[in-house]
């Protein structure tokens, strides 16, 4: 089955304790990107990736890492982390950058953090 | 101003009422995404648009380049429709997707 993968879908961590967030998908998607959903904000890009060794910030990459060393892979790495990210995560793919047309995004089920 | 705005933000209608949502952005795009989020918070793309118009099932959506404008639209509108309705916009110049803050649609039975 074509899917995003994400891994943990539930977390409860402390402030300063380095994780990751792993995104993977098996549908050879060419662009992969990271999430944040919460309350009144709606979803904001965190990073996203256009192929391999390729990544870019989004809109709210602060306190957060990414890395794309296979094609299938894209994790989301937090450092040290804190309460004010607490959130939902999405990660999502598609199969190429545009302007092709076959580029609809996949989303994984979501991962929600909590950081106390 | 948020760059992709939606309207309304909440919608209560009766089974079977055509539904119209809206999305209006002021960036330049080579894309436009209607998303779907249920309330379990799981995420599906219903259409990605560049141009035109696009049909599946009682689903339609609709894009105004020029406008810089998109519709969604649900005919015979049931229960099981229940859910956020969210529009993203893929930049073209840089490639982000920004998102509209959402609509929460209620279909009563």
């Amino acid at each position: 089955e074509a899917q995003v993968t994400q891994n943990p879908r539930y977390l409860i961590t402390v402030t300063g304790k380095k994780l990751t967030v792993t995104c993977s998908q098996n549908m050879n998607h060419e662009y992969m990107s990271w999430y944040r959903q919460d309350p009144g904000l709606g979803l904001r890009q965190i990073y996203y990736s256009m192929n391999v060794e390729v990544t870019d910030k989004g809109d709210v990459p602060e306190g957060y890492k990414v890395s794309r060393k296979e094609k299938r892979n894209f994790p989301l790495i937090l450092e040290s982390p804190s309460p004010n990210q607490t959130s939902l995560y999405f990660c999502a793919s598609s199969l190429t950058a545009p302007p092709s047309g076959a580029n609809v995004l996949t989303f994984g089920a979501g991962s929600r953090l909590t950081v106390l | 101003k948020n760059e992709v705005e939606q309207s309304p933000q909440n919608l209560t209608a009766q089974e079977g009422e055509f539904i119209t949502i809206n999305c209006s952005y002021s960036v330049g795009i080579s894309a436009l995404h209607w998303l779907q989020q249920h309330p379990g918070g799981g995420i599906v793309s219903l259409f990605m648009l560049s141009s035109g118009k696009k049909k599946h099932g009682r689903l339609i959506a609709t894009i105004n380049i020029q406008e810089k404008h998109s519709s969604l639209h649900i005919t015979a509108s049931h229960p099981r429709d229940s859910a956020v309705y969210i529009c993203a916009v893929r930049g073209w110049r840089d490639d982000k997707i920004i998102f509209g803050k959402g609509t929460r649609l209620h279909i009563l039975p």
